[in-house]
C-alpha cells in the first residue's frame, strides 16, 4: 500500500474487556514498532520487530499488553483486561530496514470507560 | 539514558510571522536528532533530521533546526509560518547506529503550534 495503516481507527472498550489492535506496514518493510501517545504527550516505545521476530518489548507497561508479527507483515497488537490508564493513541511504524526512517500510521484511539 | 526537553507546550504565531521551536536533549553518547510534525487525525510525518556533517539542516516546508552540540539544542525554525503549519511538533533522538541494533527513537513531549490569521 501507499502508507501504513491501522484498524480500527477509533476503538471504545469497556474496562475488563480484550482488544486486538492491527497494523499494516508498507510492503516490503522489515522494521515495524509500536508507540503508545497518551493525551498531552509524545509518543513512547513499547516494542520493535524485525520480521516476524519480536526483538525488543521493554516498553510495554503490562504483562496486559500483547504484540504478535507472525507473518512477517501486519502486527496486532492486543491489550487485555483494559484499564482506563490504557486510554491512548497507538502509533504503528514501519521501516525499510532497522536503521531506516520510519513511517508512521494514523493511529488507533483507544478509550477505556 | 537519553531525553528530550520541549519547555514551550503551546506556541501562538501569527502568520507570516517567524518561529522558533525549543528541544533540548539529554545523552552520554552521540545521538541522532529529529522533528517530526503530527497534524489532527493524522500520523507523524518527518520534517528534518541531522544524522552528521553540517549543523544546519534544512526540511520539508521551509523548516530548518540547527543541531548545538555544546548547548545540546536542536530548535526548529521558520522565517514566515502559514495557516497550515498549525500542528503538534515533536522534537526526537535515537542512539548513534553504533551503538544500538536498530533505530529506537525517544520523543519529547510535543509543541502545539498555532498559527493566527
Amino acid at each position: 500500500g501507499a502508507g501504513v495503516s491501522q484498524s480500527p481507527r477509533y476503538k471504545v472498550a469497556k474496562r475488563g474487556q480484550d482488544v486486538a489492535l492491527r497494523c499494516d506496514p508498507i510492503s516490503g518493510h522489515v522494521s515495524l514498532f509500536w508507540y503508545q501517545q497518551a493525551l498531552g504527550q509524545g509518543p513512547e516505545f513499547l516494542t520493535y520487530f524485525q520480521n516476524e521476530a519480536q526483538l525488543d518489548k521493554s516498553g510495554l507497561p503490562s504483562d496486559r499488553f500483547f504484540a504478535e508479527r507472525p507473518e512477517g507483515s501486519v502486527s496486532t497488537l492486543k491489550i487485555q483486561r483494559t484499564q482506563q490508564e490504557d486510554s491512548a493513541v497507538y502509533l504503528c511504524a514501519s521501516s525499510l530496514g532497522p536503521l531506516n526512517e520510519q513511517f508512521f500510521g494514523p493511529g488507533t484511539r483507544l478509550t477505556v470507560l | 539514558a537519553q531525553s528530550v526537553t520541549q519547555l514551550d507546550s503551546q506556541v501562538p504565531v501569527f502568520e507570516e510571522a517567524p518561529v522558533e521551536l525549543r528541544c533540548n536533549y539529554s545523552s552520554s553518547v552521540s545521538v541522532y536528532l529529529f522533528w517530526y510534525v503530527q497534524y489532527p487525525n493524522q500520523g507523524l510525518q518527518l520534517l528534518l533530521k541531522y544524522l552528521s556533517g553540517s549543523t544546519l539542516v534544512k526540511g520539508i516546508n521551509g523548516f530548518e533546526a540547527e543541531f548545538n552540540k555544546s548547548q545540546t539544542s536542536f530548535h526548529l525554525r521558520k522565517p514566515s509560518v502559514h495557516i497550515s503549519d498549525t500542528a503538534e511538533y515533536f522534537c526526537a533522538v535515537s542512539v548513534s547506529a553504533r551503538k544500538t541494533s536498530y533505530d529506537k527513537v525517544i520523543f519529547g513531549p510535543g509543541t502545539s503550534l498555532s498559527v493566527i490569521p
